[in-house]
């Protein structure tokens, strides 16, 4: 069975542009959420989807935003890329309710602006 | 003050020793707390779910939560090479786990 899948696995952008990031969730599986990892620190969370809905923003700019789509699938955008957007871009799925359930990560988006 | 705080270590041992992984936190709402493990270039696994205080004990690993002291741990028996990897500490306040808070991660190396 697929684990959690993010493409694509690395890119590198210049400051100004505009990125988008995809997550396709474990099959079943209702919530997606997106965090942010700078080298040397934990995740943070960003934003998490249950059933095409947004359920909770962490504190990030209006930048960032992100969808959720039919299939459960996601995408995280952010616009006018700064330096500082360098990081881990984490997707977790999880079939939508209690914590017990878990979060599965996937293996990221690494995220490069110079 | 964060709401998560956790030493980054590194931390060294040799194999077959008996690791304690940390983390402390300010917001008394939280009552889920949760264990993670970080391999290089991949994503957080979870090992280790715990509710409220207590003990849970899973193979080789024992959590532990003390939520008058808001204070958590992870303890590892007969550590491996294996478990050579970032520890990452997170917590939540509510059940569906809107937003998960972790620590910095604790870096691990065992030796064999």
């Amino acid at each position: 069975d697929a684990g959690v899948t993010q493409s694509p696995t690395h890119l590198i952008k210049t400051r100004g542009q505009h990125v988008t990031l995809r997550c396709s969730p474990i099959s079943g599986h209702k919530s997606v959420s997106w965090y942010q990892q700078v080298l040397g620190q934990g995740p943070q969370f960003i934003f998490q989807y249950y059933e095409k809905e947004e359920r909770g923003r962490g504190n990030f700019p209006d930048r960032f935003s992100a969808r959720q789509f039919p299939n459960y699938s996601s995408e995280l955008n952010v616009n006018a890329l700064l330096l500082g957007d360098s990081a881990l871009y984490l997707c977790a799925s999880s079939p939508g309710g209690a914590l017990n359930y878990g979060y599965t990560f996937g293996s990221g988006t690494r995220l490069t602006v110079v | 003050q964060k709401e998560v705080e956790q030493d980054p270590g590194p931390l060294s041992v040799p194999e077959g020793a008996i690791v304690s992984l940390n983390c402390t936190y300010s917001n008394s709402a939280f009552q889920y707390f949760m264990w993670y493990r970080q391999y290089s270039r991949k994503g957080p696994e979870l090992l280790m779910y715990t509710y409220s205080s207590g003990n849970k004990e899973d193979g080789r690993f024992t959590a532990q939560v003390d939520k008058s002291s808001k204070y958590i741990s992870l303890f590892i028996r007969d550590s491996q090479p294996s478990d050579s990897a970032t520890y990452l500490c997170a917590m939540s306040a509510d059940q569906a786990g809107t937003a998960l808070i972790f620590g910095k991660g604790t870096t691990l190396s065992v030796s064999s």
